[in-house]
């Protein structure tokens, strides 16, 4: 049990476009969903926390309107990163929590960013 | 000072040793404590959670000290494939935030 997907694993793109990666709970509904970034050789830095049906709340020197996130369902939520630009290349991984054990966070297999 | 801390590595240790890392953290407040595991270009995958009596999962045991505010990872007879990075995590329900460490690399060597 506690399954977290993610989808697309790859991304690359040009410099300008923007990127919607999708992060799903499989087998249970996850009250809380969480995005990370990770820059090689450093440790995942959380980037937002997001809840179904409420705005994301974000962490400070993440840019809300540059990574909007979406929690449309307790099984989906998804980050868009807008006019990507190559210093946004980062290994991004959601994480979520479920209604049975909201302490412990399960882990999407990640995506990787490349802008060109 | 960082809100968890970790001594970077790397640990190159010979199969069959026992290895142990450390992890403090700076807010009292914190709850629930977590130790996870991290290959090279993959996601953290939860190894154990970590209570206050200690506990042990094989060949692996966590142990936390909330007065002195550290945790600890001991792994014995270490094999090849614990080669990773392995991740402190804290929780704090106050702010409903989980910190990580910048990790503890780990190396098993033949």
């Amino acid at each position: 049990g506690a399954v977290v997907s993610q989808h697309p694993s790859w991304v690359i793109c040009k410099s300008g476009t923007s990127v919607k990666i999708e992060c799903r709970s499989l087998d249970f509904q996850a009250t809380t969903m969480f995005w990370y970034r990770q820059f090689p050789k450093q440790s995942l830095m959380l980037m937002a926390t997001s809840n179904e049906g409420s705005k994301a709340t974000y962490e400070q020197g993440v840019e809300k309107d540059k990574f909007l996130i979406n929690h449309a369902s307790l099984t989906l939520s998804t980050l868009t990163v807008t006019s990507a630009h190559p210093e946004d290349s980062s290994f991004y991984i959601c994480s979520a929590t479920g209604t049975s054990d909201q302490e412990t966070q399960y882990f999407g297999p990640g995506t990787r960013l490349l802008v060109l | 000072r960082k809100e968890v801390e970790q001594d970077p590595g790397p640990f190159n240790v010979p199969e069959g040793a026992t290895v142990a890392f450390n992890c403090t953290y700076s807010n009292s407040a914190s709850q629930s404590f977590f130790w996870y595991r991290q290959d090279c270009r993959k996601e953290p995958k939860l190894l154990m959670s970590v209570y206050s009596s200690g506990n042990e999962d094989g060949r692996f045991t966590a142990q936390l000290n909330r007065a002195s505010q550290y945790i600890s990872l001991l792994i014995r007879d270490s094999k090849l494939s614990d080669s990773a990075t392995y991740l402190c995590v804290v929780f704090t329900s106050g702010t409903y935030k989980y910190i990580f460490g910048t990790g503890t690399r780990l190396k098993v060597l033949a």
